[in-house]
């Protein structure tokens, strides 16, 4: 059975740092990897999709990275700012088509 | 912003009585799901629908049904709410199987069980 985990829980850093966020996964045969960000009392937003054949994928500030065959993947917030305290959440597309989340590292930036 | 709703957004009822979600969107999606949210547990998906109809269980479908009648709407029911399900409930949609494409979420149901 598929088990995501994101180690830490929580995160506290000075704005301007550059940050790495962890997600590990116990079954390398997956679909692709996704990371949502969530605000507190809304909604999920993706953020970015690697699918199984990538390595990374990029958007703008963030770099999201996957190593298969390590059952790592990371997300890379470079420059952080205030508005990027939030609860990010990584999940994995397995061979039933589903999504099997972790429970979130809670970000905060601190100005 | 993909065009999902969720009503109602907040809730408290009472142990033993039934409670129906309901989940709107205007995207044409096949796929809509329903996941709940716990602390320390991530989301978890209860049902999922992949036509109008044609719904499926999730990893915690135990005390949940669903309905899919329109390709729009998607319905979640606790025929016999309980405390243990106490929870954010949200709902998503895809073009493609969940696993494949991105999901797109609601805003979320919060739901007390009294």
């Amino acid at each position: 059975k598929q088990e995501v985990t994101q180690i830490p829980a929580a995160l506290s850093v000075p704005e301007g740092e550059n940050l790495v966020l962890n997600c590990s996964f116990t079954d390398s045969a997956i679909y692709n990897l996704q990371w949502f960000r969530q605000d507190p009392g809304k909604g999920l937003t993706s953020l970015l999709l690697i699918q199984s054949s990538q390595r990374e994928q990029t958007s703008g500030r963030l770099n999201a990275s996957l190593d298969k065959s390590s059952g790592r993947s990371t997300l890379y917030i470079a420059a952080s700012q205030p508005g990027d305290s939030a609860t990010y959440l990584c999940a994995v597309g397995g061979r039933n088509y589903q999504l099997i989340w972790g429970a979130g590292t809670k970000l905060i930036i601190k100005p | 912003d993909a065009g999902i709703t969720q009503s109602p957004r907040h809730k408290v009822t009472e142990t033993g009585t039934p409670v129906t979600l309901r989940c709107h969107q205007t995207e044409n999606h096949r796929y809509m799901y329903w996941y709940r949210q716990d602390p320390g547990h991530g989301l978890r998906l209860i049902h999922y629908s992949y036509g109008v109809k044609d719904t499926d269980k999730g990893e915690v479908s135990d005390g949940y049904s669903v309905s899919r009648s329109k390709t729009e709407d998607f319905l979640l029911t606790l025929e016999s709410a309980t405390s243990s399900q106490t929870s954010v409930y949200f709902c998503a949609i895809s073009s493609q199987a969940g696993a494949i494409n991105e999901q797109f979420f609601g805003p979320g149901t919060r739901l007390t069980v009294l």
